[in-house]
């Protein structure tokens, strides 16, 4: 069991910019969750995939956020024309069997908007 | 509105002195509620899953809880390794898991 894999770690870039993070989940996780998680609050929920498909969304992902699961392994969320409120920790988490079992986090990815 | 409600927000304690932790939510039809531990610069760590009121779990110094409008952690003797935020997640119908905001905790020696 490696856990759950993020990259990069961190990301700088300039407000505008398109980026662009990749989370591998734990192998044979059939749900994929990401997060965005702002320091002293807990993740606020953003998606997730069961398997390939994009089950729900979250009222808070604008236009600018985008997330794929192709072929049900590995996870991308883009974040487009990026403001400096897209400043953030984003999780990715996942998890097996049903909706109501624990999710196992990666160690995020760190957005600085400059 | 549903709500998750973690208290204290912060809590400093000495070595060995044991206190609880409370994580309080107003949701409707609760599916599942989650500990989870985060160090500073990690993702959360999970703890514990409890699915029914009197439900209770252990491992090591800590212990959850559950009742059908709280749940408590309880941390018996800690030691200084314990220092973390402790994060409680609900999930409910509408399959979201909905995070409190944390108690950060720090045991001195």
């Amino acid at each position: 069991d490696t856990g759950v894999s993020q990259d990069p770690r961190h990301k700088i870039t300039k407000r505008g910019q398109n980026v662009t993070f990749r989370c591998d989940p734990i192998s044979e996780h059939n749900r994929l969750y990401w997060y965005r998680q702002t320091l002293g609050q807990g993740p606020e929920f953003l998606t997730y995939f069961q398997n390939e498909a994009q089950l729900e969304k979250s009222r808070l992902l604008s236009d600018r956020f985008s997330a794929e699961r192709p072929k049900g392994s590995f996870s991308t969320l883009e974040i487009q024309r990026t403001e400096q409120g897209d400043s953030a920790m984003y999780l990715c988490a996942s998890s097996s069997g049903g909706t109501n079992q624990p999710q196992h986090f990666g160690d995020g990815t760190r957005l600085s908007i400059l | 509105e549903d709500q998750v409600t973690q208290s204290p927000e912060a809590l400093r304690l000495q070595e060995g002195e044991s206190s609880s932790l409370n994580c309080s939510y107003t949701v409707s039809g609760l599916r599942g509620l989650f500990w989870y531990r985060q160090d500073p610069g990690k993702g959360p760590e999970f703890l514990f899953t409890l699915y029914s009121a009197g439900e209770e779990k252990e491992k090591e110094r800590l212990k959850a809880t559950l009742t059908k409008k709280e749940s408590f952690l309880h941390i018996t003797a800690p030691k200084p390794e314990d220092s973390a935020t402790y994060l409680c997640a609900v999930f409910y119908t509408g399959n979201q898991f909905y995070f409190g905001t944390g108690t950060s905790l720090t045991v001195i020696p």
